[in-house]
């Protein structure tokens, strides 16, 4: 069955260190996007992907970095420039350039808590 | 940028009773999309809507894409536990489709 799928469910990170969460997807899409939850926030876009080896900042791009050398696979890098990355990201794809009005689909989430 | 308004910000039901939550926008759409957020998951589409005026239904569920652009409505009829969550309202911004605008969403609970 064709989906996007993040790991890990949850992450526990330190303070001072960078993680790397995991999206993958072979719903053949060619866009790509990373959302940050928190409560009451709505979804806010960190990163989107139209297409390999391009990206682009969303609203709140401060402390993380991506990277999109495979059109299945777009991380996401939460580095320690980060203030408060305690939150819930989702990762979502949409078919080519001009398609979100058909829609995202998401993945089930990373729960990341920094200790 | 276009921003999409969501109201009621949350609610609380009994089970049984009919649910309403709309969304506005000082823009036009011209896609409405519905999606529901379980709690711990990722969002899930549950309609959309191409065209003003249209009014569409999928189980229990009724949205309706205003006639003027500007807003949509969700309807859940008999509401049953499961249909606790989050629903959020999108749309791509006319003159770019590129990306989603969303909603920041209404919380439901359903008493049981």
């Amino acid at each position: 069955d064709g989906g996007i799928t993040q790991s890990p469910k949850y992450l526990f990170r330190k303070e001072g260190q960078n993680v790397t969460l995991s999206c993958e997807q072979n719903l053949n899409h060619d866009a790509m996007y990373w959302y940050r939850q928190d409560p009451g926030q709505g979804l806010r876009l960190i990163y989107y992907s139209q297409i390999v080896n391009d990206f682009q900042k969303g609203d709140i791009a401060e402390g993380y970095s991506v990277s999109r050398e495979k059109k299945e696979s777009f991380p996401l890098t939460v580095t320690s420039a980060q203030k408060n990355p305690t939150a819930f990201y989702l990762c979502a794809s949409s078919i080519a350039s001009g398609g979100a009005g058909y829609g995202y689909t998401f993945g089930s989430g990373t729960r990341l808590t920094v200790v | 940028g276009q921003q999409l308004n969501q109201s009621p910000q949350s609610m609380f039901i009994q089970e049984g009773e009919d649910v309403s939550m709309n969304c506005t926008s000082s823009s036009i759409f011209n896609t409405w999309l519905w999606y529901k957020q379980d709690p711990g998951e990722g969002p899930v589409l549950l309609i959309a809507l191409y065209k003003a005026g249209e009014l569409t239904s999928n189980g229990r569920l009724t949205a309706q894409f205003g006639i003027t652009r500007k807003d949509s409505f969700l309807n859940i009829s008999a509401s049953i536990p499961s249909d606790v969550g989050i629903y959020f309202c999108a749309g791509p911004p006319q003159g770019g489709s590129e990306k989603l605008v969303f909603g920041k969403g209404t919380k439901l609970t359903v008493n049981p």
